[in-house]
């Protein structure tokens, strides 16, 4: 069966500090990978998806970048943390429509990483 | 782009009641699902329900998609069933940017 882990769970990092989430999915190639984030109370919000190794979209302009250097691992990272970007950040994959035993873009999503930027 | 809304914003529910959760989305759309965000943040597919109904125990779900809204059906209420309701909607391709998720609806169901 697929799975997919983030780390770390939870994360308190001062302003102007680096990132890195990573997120690994087990058990299915070739996933399209993303990263959202959720903002307290609200939504959640793309900000990064991959349909293949070092293939990355942007969805929102900002100070974090992602990169998938194997096919089933993504990175969040960015090189200085601002106080904006606290927030729960979720990975997901999905398979392309009609593989498999998925219908269309059958979404899941990780454990998620609560990131606190003091 | 797609856009998705969720009614009612929240809802607060005694123990056993039923209620109805309502998703509208403003364009056709081939892909359709419904997730419960846990108190601890952590998303769970509930439907993949782009058309049609679906049942699963106390869950049901209908889209029409005709008419483009979704609802979540709630049975017999658990305190277990707290949390967000999110629904979201996207053309299914290759590619997830058309995917969207509506602000959700927070349920609270009280012991």
């Amino acid at each position: 069966s697929q799975t997919i882990h983030q780390w770390p769970a939870t994360l308190v990092q001062p302003v102007g500090s680096p990132l890195s989430l990573e997120c690994t999915v087990e058990g299915t190639s070739n996933p399209n990978l993303y990263w959202y984030r959720q903002a307290a109370g609200r939504g959640l919000q793309l900000l990064f998806y991959s349909v293949g190794i070092g293939q990355i979209s942007s969805e929102v302009p900002q100070n974090l970048s992602a990169s998938r250097p194997q096919d089933r691992q993504f990175i969040l990272s960015s090189k200085k943390l601002l106080l904006s970007d606290s927030g729960f950040y979720l990975c997901a994959w999905s398979l392309p429509s009609g593989t498999g035993i998925f219908s269309g873009n059958t979404i899941y999503f990780g454990e998620g990483s609560w990131l606190t930027v003091v | 782009g797609i856009q998705v809304e969720q009614s009612p914003p929240d809802l607060i529910l005694q123990e056993g009641a039923n209620s109805t959760l309502r998703c509208n989305f403003s364009d056709s759309v081939n892909n359709l699902q419904w997730f419960h965000q846990n108190p601890w943040g952590q998303l769970i597919n509930l439907f993949y329900i782009p058309s049609g109904t679906k049942q699963n125990g106390r869950l049901s779900a209908t889209t029409v998609a005709t008419e483009r809204y979704s609802l979540l059906y709630i049975s017999s209420s658990q305190t277990t069933d707290s949390g967000v309701y999110f629904c979201a909607a996207g053309r299914g391709d290759n590619y997830g940017q058309n995917f969207v998720f509506g602000p959700g609806t927070r349920l609270s169901v009280l012991p």
